[in-house]
């Protein structure tokens, strides 16, 4: 079964600076998709960014950032010129589909705090 | 276009009853999957739903079950509810063909239940 692990269950950063996630999976597969995933205090769930695993190129969206590294299963989230609206948890998951159904795996997620 | 709903947004119930929770996924998508959250276990994946059939599960009592209606609606229904019920019930949508797997579930804003 696959499994996801964040272990760093809380981060800070100082608003403007640099932040990085970390993230590592585990499978047996060949072909999958990795997400970040944002969770405001609200609790509307929204996508950070997507990663196919076939492709080399580390997925990039804005100030957001990956580095993926697919031997080390490893899936880091970089947060560049961080800012107070990015407070939230954040939720790496990994994304199957087996046998014509699909399923997320979540990891247990890092609380991010963006301070003024 | 209008994004995934979930209807209650709140509930409060006492152990023993049952409850029935819906959601209304995104127009279009035909795979809906259901999540509990909970502050223990993070995010656990229930089931997934695709053109009324399921077609994965997760590692939940019988208690839980749910269904889907042929314009792709779902509900969750929970039996004989226990104090551990009580969490962030999600529901996400996507599109759910071999083809379209790329493409991200959308989440909705979730139900919370509470059983006293």
């Amino acid at each position: 079964a696959q499994t996801v692990t964040q272990s760093q269950p809380e981060m800070s950063v100082q608003e403007a600076e640099t932040v990085t996630l970390s993230c590592t999976y585990d499978t047996s597969e060949s072909d999958y998709y990795l997400f970040w995933y944002k969770q405001p205090p609200s609790r509307q769930m929204i996508l950070v960014i997507r990663q196919e695993a076939y492709k080399q190129q580390n997925a990039t969206e804005n100030r957001f950032s990956v580095n993926f590294q697919k031997a080390a299963k490893s899936f880091s989230l970089k947060i560049s010129d961080s800012q107070l609206g990015d407070a939230a948890m954040y939720f790496c998951a990994y994304r199957s589909f087996q046998g014509g159904s699909e399923k997320l795996v979540f990891g247990k997620g890092t609380k991010l705090t963006v301070n003024p | 276009k209008a994004g995934v709903t979930q209807t209650p947004r709140y509930l409060i119930k006492t152990r023993g009853q049952q409850v029935t929770l819906s959601c209304s996924p995104i127009s279009g998508h035909r795979s809906v999957s259901w999540y509990q959250q909970t502050p223990g276990q993070g995010l656990q994946f229930l089931f997934e739903y695709f053109s009324e059939t399921q077609r994965n599960k997760g590692n939940f009592p019988g208690r839980f079950s749910g269904r889907q209606f042929s314009n792709s609606r779902s509900e969750m229904n929970v039996s004989t509810l226990e104090l551990g019920d009580s969490a962030l019930y999600l529901c996400a949508s996507s599109p759910g063909l071999a083809g379209s797997f790329r493409y991200e579930q959308y989440f909705g804003p979730g139900t919370r239940l509470t059983v006293t």
